[in-house]
């Protein structure tokens, strides 16, 4: 299995730009989500989907936005991109049964800076 | 707002001694984790503790949960030099998958 898969590695954008950052997983996890990881920081969730069809909001979201039209794909789209999105970003998947959270597994990132 | 606040923030040890991290939370918990993030890669879960569990062994580590007190700790033995890296709390509430994490303590093994 090749496990939680994020491109681009790397981007850079400028300001006012659109992109979409891809995260796909094969092991059939119905938990997705993104995080953004700033220097010195814990990484804080940005969007998460419990399964296809189902998004909601993390902690920071604006200036995101996510689908979830099938179970290995979750991509993330910047709408127009801003300095203070400069960040690495982590996908992630889980198993989850509803009631109960098991551990996440994360892409290497992608490092995005908007100039 | 981050659920858990780590202690220290950065520790610096020899190889060959014990390391000990603390994390405190808010809020009631389903469960606590930890993760350990080498540099420039992505998070890689180290182990899942429950709440109706106080104590929990993988290996050289072991971690404990205090829902009391709201913390956890978790003490690495006879470490390494590729235990170098930062090590992330995360916080599951009950009936929700999302996770909250913290914001790490940074551990250097000297050799």
């Amino acid at each position: 299995n090749a496990g939680v898969t994020q491109t681009p590695k790397f981007q850079v954008l400028k300001t006012g730009q659109s992109m979409t950052l891809q995260c796909a997983q094969d092991m059939n996890h119905e938990y997705m989500s993104w995080y953004r990881q700033d220097p010195g920081m814990g990484l804080r969730l940005i969007h998460y989907s419990v399964g296809a069809g189902i998004t909601d909001q993390g902690e920071v979201p604006n200036g995101y936005n996510v689908s979830r039209s099938t179970t290995e794909d979750f991509p993330l789209r910047l709408l127009s991109a801003a300095p203070s999105q400069t960040s690495v970003y982590f996908c992630a998947s889980s198993y989850s049964t509803g009631e109960r959270t098991y551990e996440q597994y994360f892409g290497p990132g992608t490092r995005l800076t908007v100039t | 707002s981050q659920q858990g606040e780590e202690d220290p923030q950065a520790l610096s040890i020899q190889e060959g001694e014990n390391a000990t991290m603390n994390c405190s939370y808010k809020t009631s918990i389903n469960n606590l984790q930890w993760y350990r993030q080498n540099s420039g890669r992505g998070l890689v879960h180290l182990i899942l503790i429950r709440s109706n569990e106080r104590e929990k062994h993988s290996g050289r580590l072991r971690v404990t949960l205090d829902t009391s007190k709201k913390s956890s700790s978790l003490l690495i033995t006879a470490s390494r030099a590729a235990d170098t890296a930062s090590y992330f709390c995360a916080t599951g509430a009950q009936g929700a998958q999302k996770l909250v994490f913290g914001q790490g303590t940074r551990l250097t093994i000297n050799p």
